[in-house]
């Protein structure tokens, strides 16, 4: 899973605040997903985007969360005015996009949100 | 609708003991790929095996080995002479041909005490 550069690592914020969690993809990879990791559960897919296109976001709440991947720059997940029910790891991965159909993913090592 | 279970929360052994974790899938495809990840205390997901519903043989790397039975939608992970190190969260996952999102199980917290 090396190559997958979540920042930052740790965020805290208080309630009503926004949050904005990075993945830079592996070098090559035009493919990004993001996953939400609930404490003591597993990890649930939230969105799949390719550059400048939002794929799949089906497993994105439909309110408060966007996510973005421009022609240029990371992948960017935003939460507004984030509820204590946000506080999770944010897990982003990415693929090539010439691996399809196989689930090839690599990881970044996530986000940890804490919300006060 | 994909379901992947893993009906053991956590197991606790001792070091040197073998482990196996269970993993049994639900989905209505023909075409499906299953995955192990390690998730270690420091948070990261690292990648264990990759495979796909065509392909039942059992697969064999260092001390751990996965048993893949689709007459029992299983796909086990045994850890052969566990050791301290392999102390993590073990997730099963599974995706279906043509799309990338993996459907995840709970995850089974793996001890190996000294």
């Amino acid at each position: 899973n090396a190559g997958v550069m979540q920042n930052p690592r740790h965020l805290v914020r208080r309630r009503g605040q926004e949050a904005r969690l990075r993945c830079s993809p592996m070098k090559g990879h035009s493919h990004v997903y993001w996953y939400r990791q609930l404490p003591e559960e597993g990890l649930k897919f939230m969105v799949y985007l390719q550059k400048e296109n939002i794929i799949d976001e089906s497993g994105m709440p439909k309110e408060r969360f966007s996510a973005e991947f421009p022609k240029e720059g990371p992948s960017i997940l935003r939460i507004q005015q984030v509820v204590r029910g946000d506080s999770a790891a944010y897990f982003c991965a990415s693929e090539s996009g010439t691996s399809a159909n196989t689930g090839e993913l690599f990881f970044g090592e996530g986000s940890r949100l804490t919300v006060l | 609708a994909q379901k992947v279970t893993q009906a053991q929360t956590e197991i606790s052994v001792v070091e040197k003991e073998d482990v196996t974790l269970d993993c049994v899938y639900e989905t209505r495809d023909t075409t499906y790929y299953l995955f192990w990840y390690k998730q270690p205390p420091s948070g990261e997901l690292v990648f264990l095996i990759r495979r796909n519903s065509f392909d039942e043989q059992n697969e064999i790397s260092g001390r751990y080995s996965w048993n893949f039975q689709k007459s029992t939608s299983s796909f086990n992970f045994t850890i052969t002479a566990s050791q301290v190190v392999d102390s993590a969260v073990y997730f099963c996952a599974l995706s279906d041909q043509g799309a990338q999102k993996l459907v995840f199980g709970q995850g089974t917290r793996l001890t190996i005490n000294p």
